[in-house]
């Protein structure tokens, strides 16, 4: 069973339609949840880290929630540059330091 | 510049013949791992290191072997690589403190034949 879900699985936007990404986790005791991008044949690159329900954050056109079930990355008035694979991950307040559970990603693309 | 360095970027090999991919990071991180990447399953988990000398078992380690003798390094080892290792491979650190924010390598592409 995943500990980390994502939907949808693919989105395809036009520009300037803005939407949301989910992230949902199965196990309580959350002690941090990251978001990061990933652009075809590299690393993924870190977009936010959030640890407390009703936090937020946001860089650009970006903007992380969470509550105590989800998160979401709201992308406003998207642009082709922002098409990508976007990836949930969280770690655990029971297990080790550097344990980390990724989620299966969403394929985020935007067409002029 | 900050980084975390993977090599080699791809390997072709053979089953059963022992390869090592190496994984090195100038930030002076306590916290390394490594991932595959399979289509479809996302990121996964193999090993990870606290510290040196303190390694830990993620989702998938079975076929693979580390060792962290030295800070800034952490190779991925398989000793009798099989096909279903074929896989993307990346390498990650972080700080101990702060925003537990990963830095990942460029990834190795592996393929065993």
């Amino acid at each position: 069973e995943d500990q980390v879900t994502q939907s949808p699985e693919a989105l395809r936007l036009q520009e300037g339609e803005s939407s949301s990404l989910n992230c949902s986790y199965t196990v309580s005791g959350l002690r941090g949840l990251f978001w990061y991008r990933q652009d075809p044949g590299k690393g993924p690159e870190f977009l936010f880290t959030l640890y407390s329900a009703g936090e937020e954050k946001e860089k650009e056109r970006l903007k992380a929630t969470l509550t105590k079930k989800e998160s979401f990355l709201h992308i406003t008035a998207p642009k082709p540059e922002d098409s990508a694979t976007y990836l949930c991950a969280v770690t655990y307040r029971g297990s080790t330091l550097g344990r980390l559970y990724f989620g299966r990603g969403t394929q985020l693309t935007v067409w002029p | 510049e900050a980084q975390v360095t993977q090599n080699p970027r791809y390997l072709i090999t053979v089953t059963g013949k022992k390869l090592t991919v190496t994984c090195s990071q100038n930030m002076n991180h306590e916290y390394m791992s490594w991932y595959r990447q399979d289509p479809g399953l996302g990121l996964r988990q193999i090993y990870y290191s606290m510290n040196v000398e303190v390694t830990d078992k993620g989702d998938v380690p079975e076929g693979y072997k580390v060792s962290r003798k030295e800070k800034r390094n952490f190779p991925l080892i398989l000793e009798s690589p099989s096909p279903n290792q074929t896989s993307l491979y990346f390498c990650a650190s972080s700080s101990a403190t702060g925003e537990e924010k990963l830095f990942f390598g460029s990834g190795t592409q592996l393929s065993v034949l």
